[in-house]
């Protein structure tokens, strides 16, 4: 079994678009999250949800909105989609044990590319 | 504010060849310190967790050491195959911040 899966794989769009990315982790996580990795290959956290509170965002463009209808979904809102949001977008879970902060899974990423 | 680098950019070694790849932070307030592999075109695939308490973790041919007074962690492999060949990240859980994610570390193990 998957343990945090995203969809679509790949997502190709045109400029001014409004796209959703999916995500589902089945491993009773309680806190998850978006990263972007850039054409850099860097990795920066954009959001991050806890028991559907939010609470990072890394200075994010409000185009970006996340939605998370229960524990086990995180979803990605892109609106007005501009060609600097093309990159890999992975979603990544983590539970908590305690004070114990155990490591994050990772989704295996969707490819976005905005033309 | 939570900075992570890694030295070397890039690595390419014979096969049977043991490797240290390097991390450093600037913010010794951390949870832990991870260390991820990413394949081409794949997700992160966890490989090591060290508690802000511990100094070292192992599994397998891989070693992790954590240094926090210096900032430092580094990740070993032992005996180094083909199969090896990703690039590795490392990743401070901070107080407050959350994960901060080093550039990475481009390894190819040359049969």
């Amino acid at each position: 079994d998957t343990a945090v899966s995203q969809t679509p794989k790949y997502l190709v769009t045109q400029m001014g678009n409004d796209k959703s990315i999916k995500c589902e982790q089945n491993l009773g996580h309680d806190t998850m999250y978006w990263y972007k990795q850039d054409s850099k290959k860097f990795l920066k956290i954009m959001f991050s949800y806890n028991n559907k509170e939010l609470i990072i965002n890394e200075t994010v463009p409000n185009r970006f909105s996340p939605k998370s209808p229960d524990k086990a979904h995180l979803n990605l809102h892109i609106n007005s989609l501009e060609l600097g949001d093309s990159a890999v977008y992975f979603c990544a879970s983590k539970g908590t044990s305690g004070v114990i902060r155990e490591t994050q899974y990772f989704g295996p990423g969707t490819r976005l590319l905005v033309l | 504010k939570q900075e992570v680098t890694q030295i070397p950019a890039a690595l390419s070694v014979p096969e049977g060849e043991n490797l240290v790849l390097n991390c450093s932070f600037t913010d010794s307030a951390i949870y832990n310190l991870q260390w991820f592999r990413q394949d081409p075109g794949k997700g992160l695939t966890s490989l090591l967790l060290i508690q802000s308490s511990q100094r070292e973790q192992t599994s397998g041919r891989l070693n992790a050491s954590l240094d926090k007074s210096s900032g430092r962690s580094t990740l070993y492999i032992a005996a180094s195959q083909p199969g090896d060949s990703a690039t590795y990240l490392c990743a401070s859980d901070n107080y407050g911040q959350n994960f901060v994610f080093g550039p990475g570390t481009r390894l190819s193990v040359l049969p």
